[in-house]
């Protein structure tokens, strides 16, 4: 099985300033269809998970855009360009190369400084 | 746009099953993967398993082998995942979500792009 790793665990961030969050994978991501299936969810205290990203860069229908996904093979990093009050959650990395198997990132909780 | 709508939440004994259906609705159900992950309190995601309704055919995560079923009713969209012989650790918040890949026409991509809301499941004597 194929096993994410997300760092850091937690990211106090100044509200206007970026963050980043890392996630790396046991093995490529890369599929026998030559695409990444490497996603990158939302989850706001009390929600379900929103998905934000897809194949590694490609922003879901409303997401904004300061939000940018970037990476390959079993490297990949999801930044907010600026952080607003309403980004506060955990973040999620998830791979779905080994569908229909699916593991996700252990998660990486943005909040406020 | 394609909702998902889980049932309620559920308080269970040890030892016993729960049931939990996903209905699909505003959409096609049966050519799209339903996934089931789930949320212990205060931990990450995790993937159970999943069904793509119009071929039938279950996967399930190593760990609930043996102990969960997924299946799905093309007649109503709705999807089910039981889970039995439950205990403590089996307390959580159970998401259904789709996979943005049609099985009939090949389009599509590897993501969840849709989840329930969630069913909380509490085990407790």
């Amino acid at each position: 099985d194929i096993v994410m790793t997300q760092t850091p665990l937690s990211s106090p961030v100044t509200l206007g300033q970026p963050a980043s969050i890392s996630c790396r994978s046991s093995q490529s991501l890369v599929h026998s269809d030559g695409n990444t299936y490497l996603s990158w969810l939302q989850q706001r205290p009390g929600q379900p998970p929103r998905l934000l990203i897809y194949k590694i860069s490609n922003r879901f229908s409303g997401v904004p855009d300061r939000f940018s996904g970037s990476g390959a093979g079993t490297d990949f990093t999801l930044k907010i360009s600026r952080v607003e009050a309403e980004d506060v959650g955990v973040y999620y990395c998830m791979q779905a190369t080994q569908f229909p198997a699916l593991t996700f990132g252990g998660g990486t909780k943005v909040e406020i400084k | 746009q394609v909702q998902l709508v889980q049932s309620g939440a559920e308080v269970k004994k040890p030892g016993s099953s729960v049931k939990v259906s996903c209905k699909a609705s505003g959409g096609t159900f049966s050519s799209y993967a339903i996934s089931w992950v789930r949320q212990a309190p205060g931990q990450g995601l995790e993937w159970m398993g999943g069904i793509i309704p119009i071929f039938g055919t279950a996967n399930y995560a190593q760990k609930f082998q043996g102990r969960v079923t997924i299946t799905a009713d093309k007649s109503t969209s709705t999807a089910y995942m039981e889970l039995s012989s439950l205990r403590s650790e089996d307390t959580a918040v159970y998401y259904c979500a789709r996979v943005n890949y049609d099985f009939w026409s090949g389009l599509g991509d590897y993501y969840m792009d849709v989840w329930g809301k969630g069913t909380t499941v509490t085990v407790s004597s």
